[in-house]
């Protein structure tokens, strides 16, 4: 089934305590993206990949690393969390990077930092 | 102004009526234009493209308003599982042109009653 992962689905962490969250598409889409979702904001876009080692900063990428060191995968990395990264993170792929194509989101990971 | 408006909701609709979403971008020179839908807690997913010349599927039609600069989202003979938050979709626009990247508006609440 063609399908976006994502690990955790729910994590709770505290302020400082570095975290990974996992993405992974088996679709062989070259991009790639993460957004986090906040009430009252909607979907804003963190880091987008166009392909292997091609990682570029979204519209609020403070506090958030990534890699795409394999096609298929693209993890988050928030390397020191803190309260106002509690959020709602959608991972997102889609074939390639024209408009016409169809952008397929994970299933989200609810993260929240105390 | 944000980028991507639209009235928040709740439509409170019952089974079987017409309900109508608009949904207004400031750009005016945005070219690609979308319609998501996002159940509860879950991840967003493509309703359907909106072209120039509006577009139907089934019982949901889609339009666009270049002029007024806003699309729409109309939805006849409502059923319990349209319940959703429709979320509009506009490509972002930078000084060399079009982008593929891609503005999420805030979302509209539908709640169809049995």
């Amino acid at each position: 089934e063609a399908q976006v992962t994502q690990n955790p689905r729910y994590l709770i962490t505290v302020t400082g305590k570095k975290l990974t969250v996992t993405c992974s598409q088996n679709m062989n889409h070259e991009y790639m993206s993460w957004y986090r979702q906040d009430p009252g904001l909607g979907l804003r876009q963190i880091y987008y990949s166009m392909n292997v080692e091609v990682t570029d900063k979204g519209d609020v990428p403070e506090g958030y690393k990534v890699s795409r060191k394999e096609k298929r995968n693209f993890p988050l990395i928030l390397e020191s969390p803190s309260p106002n990264q509690t959020s709602l993170y959608f991972c997102a792929s889609k074939e390639g990077l024209g408009l016409s194509y169809e952008q397929y989101f994970g299933p989200g990971t609810r993260l929240t930092v105390t | 102004r944000k980028e991507v408006e639209q009235d928040p909701g709740p439509f409170n609709v019952p089974e079987g009526a017409t309900v109508a979403f608009n949904c207004t971008y400031s750009n005016s020179a945005s070219q690609s234009f979308f319609w998501y839908r996002q159940d509860c807690r879950k991840e967003p997913k493509l309703l359907m493209s909106v072209y120039s010349s509006g577009n139907e599927d089934g019982r949901f039609t889609a339009q666009l308003n270049r002029a007024s600069q806003y699309i729409s989202l109309l939805i006849r003979d409502s059923k319990l599982s349209d319940s959703a938050t429709y979320l509009c979709v506009v490509n972002a626009m930078n000084y060399g042109g079009a982008t593929n990247k891609l503005i999420f508006g805030t979302g509209t609440l539908l709640a169809v009653q049995p």
